[in-house]
């Protein structure tokens, strides 16, 4: 159980390109997920909180315009990366839990979207 | 500001030896610690902590939490190359909004 699906896994495209990336979760409703981005050889920064029907929660320095966030549903959240550039390149990452912060369920991932911007 | 601080940064080891990985944090409001493996694609989830002293085990591998020292760690016994990965150590909190806040990892490699 807990499976999140993550579509594309690997974009490559041409500077300028918006990009959508999914997040579903299969099996489980989320109000919440949560994108992440990697660096190469560091640990996962959260961008933002996704939640269900209201506008995503940024962290600090994530630029909301840049970085647009939709949770149509309980099971699906979307990531637009609007006009990328190449240091928009990086490995995105997506998570749901099916619990909340009270009933304490681990969050699970997708397996995560490289995106490279020529 | 919220912290998760993981050590050692790396570490090699050979096969059949015992290893910890060590994760501390300052967090506002704490819910859980959670431990995953990341290979080469997303996390794997291990163990999620909430109460102090109970440790879980899960096969070779077993975690603890310390809420009074704000802690916890990572044991893995008889290591295997297939334990070769980066060891994240994440931690639940609710300052402002519930998130997850990760520590930096451990990047253990196991040789034959």
């Amino acid at each position: 159980g807990a499976v999140v699906s993550q579509h594309p896994s690997r974009v490559i495209c041409k500077s300028g390109t918006s990009v959508k990336i999914e997040c579903r979760s299969l099996d489980f409703q989320a109000t919440t997920m949560f994108w992440y981005r990697q660096f190469p050889k560091k640990s996962l920064m959260l961008m933002a909180t996704s939640n269900e029907g209201s506008k995503a929660t940024y962290e600090q320095g994530v630029e909301k315009d840049k970085f647009l966030i939709n949770h149509a549903s309980l099971t699906l959240s979307t990531l637009t990366v609007t006009s990328a550039h190449p240091e928009d390149s990086s490995f995105y990452i997506c998570s749901a839990s099916p619990g909340t912060e009270y009933s304490n369920q681990p969050q699970h991932f997708g397996d995560g979207t490289r995106l490279s911007i020529l | 500001e919220d912290k998760v601080v993981q050590s050692p940064l790396s570490l090699v080891v050979h096969e059949g030896d015992t290893v910890t990985l060590n994760c501390s944090y300052e967090v506002t409001n704490f819910r859980s610690l959670l431990w995953y493996k990341q290979e080469k694609k997303a996390p794997t989830f291990l163990f999620m902590l909430t109460s102090s002293g109970i440790e879980k085990k899960s096969g070779r591998l077993s975690s603890i939490l310390d809420k009074k020292e704000l802690f916890s760690i990572l044991n893995i016994t008889a290591t295997q190359t297939g334990d070769s990965a980066i060891y994240l150590c994440a931690v639940g909190a609710t300052s402002g909004t519930y998130k997850y806040i990760f520590g930096t990892g451990t990047r253990l490699k196991v040789l034959a």
